[in-house]
């Protein structure tokens, strides 16, 4: 069965340092992956998105970054966290392109920026 | 482009009273509608989803949804609802005629079941 882990649960950090989130999907073989941002009352906001090792699409611009560097391995980038990068990060996995499949979303990072 | 709307931020109900948790989209394009739900301090789960075939689909745990196309709504309803569907529920829509698979999440309902 497929699983998917993001590490770590929780993070807190000083303004101005730098972030590396990681997320790896088990079980499945060449997945779409995504960040996803939620902060407080925001609802979900889709930061990256991935079709395939080293192909990164951004939506949202801003001082972060995500790599790909294998198949089943997403990582989110910072090198200077701002207050606003507070929120609650969320991996996504899924296969195909009909947009009738599922999204599996990971357990989610809480990041506390201070 | 695809849009979501959930039109209640908050919807606060008594244990076993049913309850209706709205959702509108709006698309130039057949669409996929999805149902998350996410609990406390963790990812979303898929609820439900419509694809084609019966407007009416259901969850394991007895929530239903109706897809409403001439209304572009696919509200989720429950007849009698527990303590443990307290949660933050989302709607999501995605392009069902062949174009970008990217899902568009509504900002999120949070249910709160009261004993």
């Amino acid at each position: 069965s497929q699983t998917i882990h993001q590490w770590p649960a929780t993070l807190v950090q000083p303004v101005g340092s730098p972030l590396s989130l990681e997320c790896t999907v088990e079980g499945t073989s060449n997945p779409n992956l995504y960040w996803y941002r939620q902060a407080a009352g925001r609802g979900l906001q889709l930061l990256f998105y991935s079709v395939g090792i080293g192909q990164i699409s951004s939506e949202v611009p801003q001082n972060l970054s995500a790599s790909r560097p294998q198949d089943r391995q997403f990582i989110l980038s910072s090198k200077k966290l701002l207050l606003s990068d507070s929120g609650f990060y969320l991996c996504a996995w899924s296969v195909g392109s009909s947009g009738s499949d599922t999204q599996y979303f990971g357990p989610g990072t809480r990041l506390t920026v201070l | 482009a695809q849009s979501v709307t959930q039109l209640d931020s908050q919807v606060p109900v008594f244990e076993e009273a049913p309850v209706e948790l709205r959702c509108n989209y709006s698309s130039s394009v057949s669409v996929y509608l999805f149902w998350y739900v996410q609990y406390p301090n963790q990812g979303l789960q898929l609820l439900l989803k419509y694809l084609s075939g019966s407007t009416l689909v259901e969850s394991i745990n007895g929530f239903e949804a109706e897809f409403n196309k001439s209304q572009t709504s696919f509200h989720l309803r429950k007849p009698s609802v527990h303590i443990s569907d307290t949660a933050e529920y989302f709607c999501a829509v995605r392009d069902a005629s062949g174009g970008s698979y990217i899902p568009t999440f509504g900002r999120g309902t949070s249910l709160i079941v009261h004993p």
